[in-house]
């Protein structure tokens, strides 16, 4: 099945100890992207990947970073998690990241910083 | 600045009714704009995509329509069912030679009562 796999699905963190969201898609996709979610606000990207190591800053990156070794695999790290990164975090890919594209996106990742 | 407004923010409707959902752009220029459904605890999944040329699109009981000259969309629910209970969102793509990033909406949250 055609999809983009998230885990954790939910995390409990404290300030300061990092983590790694891991993101992959197995539809051999060139783009991929991770987006945060927060109420009352639309979905922002945090960065992107045209392609395998090729990464670039979305709208909110500041406190994260991500790394694309491999074109499947695409995971956010927060290196010192601080309680206003608690958010619904989505992992997604496209064939191109042409503007054409449909995104397809993971299931998400719920994660709160205590 | 690139904006996508929707309204309303939530809606109940009983369930076999009608609704409609409504956004409003002011991302200029303008390449074209999805509709998300969003499932409780899952990712976006497209629904439909117009370019500026269309003027309605529809998938099943849903119908998206266009008016780019007043940059309004909406999407018609027809004959709701209790599974169309979801978020959803309104999506913009700039036009060319302004970047691939998406412009998301917050999302209209509807709820479908038996």
């Amino acid at each position: 099945e055609a999809q983009v796999t998230q885990n954790p699905r939910y995390l409990i963190t404290v300030t300061g100890k990092k983590l790694t969201v891991t993101c992959s898609q197995n539809m051999n996709h060139e783009y991929m992207s991770w987006y945060r979610q927060d109420p009352g606000l639309g979905l922002r990207q945090i960065y992107y990947s045209m392609n395998v190591e090729v990464t670039d800053k979305g709208d909110v990156p500041e406190g994260y970073k991500v790394s694309r070794k491999e074109k499947r695999n695409f995971p956010l790290i927060l290196e010192s998690p601080s309680p206003n990164q608690t958010s619904l975090y989505f992992c997604a890919s496209s064939l191109l990241g042409s503007r054409w594209d449909t995104q397809y996106f993971g299931p998400g990742t719920r994660l709160t910083v205590l | 600045k690139n904006q996508v407004e929707q309204s309303p923010q939530s809606l109940i409707i009983l369930e076999g009714k009608n609704c409609t959902l409504q956004c409003n752009y002011t991302v200029s220029p303008f390449s074209n704009l999805r509709w998300y459904k969003q499932d409780t605890g899952r990712g976006p999944v497209s629904l439909t995509i117009m370019t500026f040329s269309e003027n309605t699109k529809s998938n099943g009981r849903y119908t998206a329509t266009l008016d780019a000259d007043t940059k309004q969309s909406s999407l018609h629910i027809t004959a709701s069912q209790l599974s169309d209970s979801a978020s959803y969102i309104c999506v913009v793509t700039p036009g060319e030679g302004y970047g691939n990033k998406l412009v998301f909406g917050a999302g209209t949250i509807l709820r479908v009562k038996s």
